[in-house]
């Protein structure tokens, strides 16, 4: 089945600074990949996602990447702010989101 | 809020005991799935329904029997569970379930912490 590696576990970057997450995964046919943000106390909520056609997306300050070819994807959250403090998890999916465990980033003024 | 709503939000529970899960949603959504996350592993695919049928279990235990009445509502039966049961449990629903050519944002619900003693 599908597995999923994400790094770092724990990140911990200065207000204003940019953040990189980074998730590697082996099925080859897995076609769709989304990142969620998990608060304390509340469940996974989508904040951007990406289909295996598209090499690059982006919304405001956070912007995903995916290399196809080196089967690994990141997510770049640029300008970062205390409110982005919380647990990050990538997954990949063909038929069901397998996820990692997840980065918990911790963004200090 | 994200239109997933459960029930109850905590829970402790004997090894001994019987009790339920409620998830609800209210975003009109064919699919709803139950998922285990438990500290430092990734979120575990329990069941998956689409249009109030089973699609998946993913090698869940007997212990662990979930009902869908109708694609609103899907409940989780709990019994005699084990200490290693204790997590956070999570309900969550997409338009139609993921298939291959389509994908289709999950929404979750904040979770049922669950504590068995």
């Amino acid at each position: 089945g599908e597995n999923v590696e994400q790094h770092p576990s724990t990140l911990s970057v200065q207000e204003g600074d940019s953040a990189v997450i980074k998730c590697t995964y082996s099925d080859s046919a897995s076609n769709y990949f989304p990142w969620y943000k998990q608060e304390l106390g509340k469940g996974p909520q989508l904040i951007i996602d990406i289909r295996s056609n598209v090499g690059e997306k982006k919304d405001q300050r956070i912007a995903v990447t995916l290399n196809k070819t080196a089967k690994h994807f990141s997510l770049h959250i640029t300008e970062t702010q205390p409110e982005d403090s919380a647990v990050y998890f990538c997954a990949a999916a063909l038929y069901a989101l397998n996820f990692g465990k997840g980065t918990s980033l911790l963004v200090t003024p | 809020e994200t239109g997933v709503t459960q029930t109850p939000r905590h829970l402790v529970m004997g090894m001994t005991n019987k009790k339920s899960l409620k998830c609800e949603q209210h975003l009109g959504h064919n699919a709803m799935y139950w998922y285990k996350q438990s500290a430092k592993k990734p979120l575990e695919l329990m069941f998956v329904y689409n249009f109030k049928e089973q699609t998946e279990n993913n090698s869940v235990p007997s212990r662990f029997s979930p009902e869908c009445p109708n694609s609103s509502h899907l409940f989780l039966h709990l019994h005699t569970l084990q200490p290693e049961d204790s997590a956070l449990y999570l309900c969550a629903s997409s338009q139609d379930r993921l298939a291959g050519g389509s994908s289709y944002e999950q929404y979750f619900g904040p979770g049922t912490r669950l504590t068995v003693t």
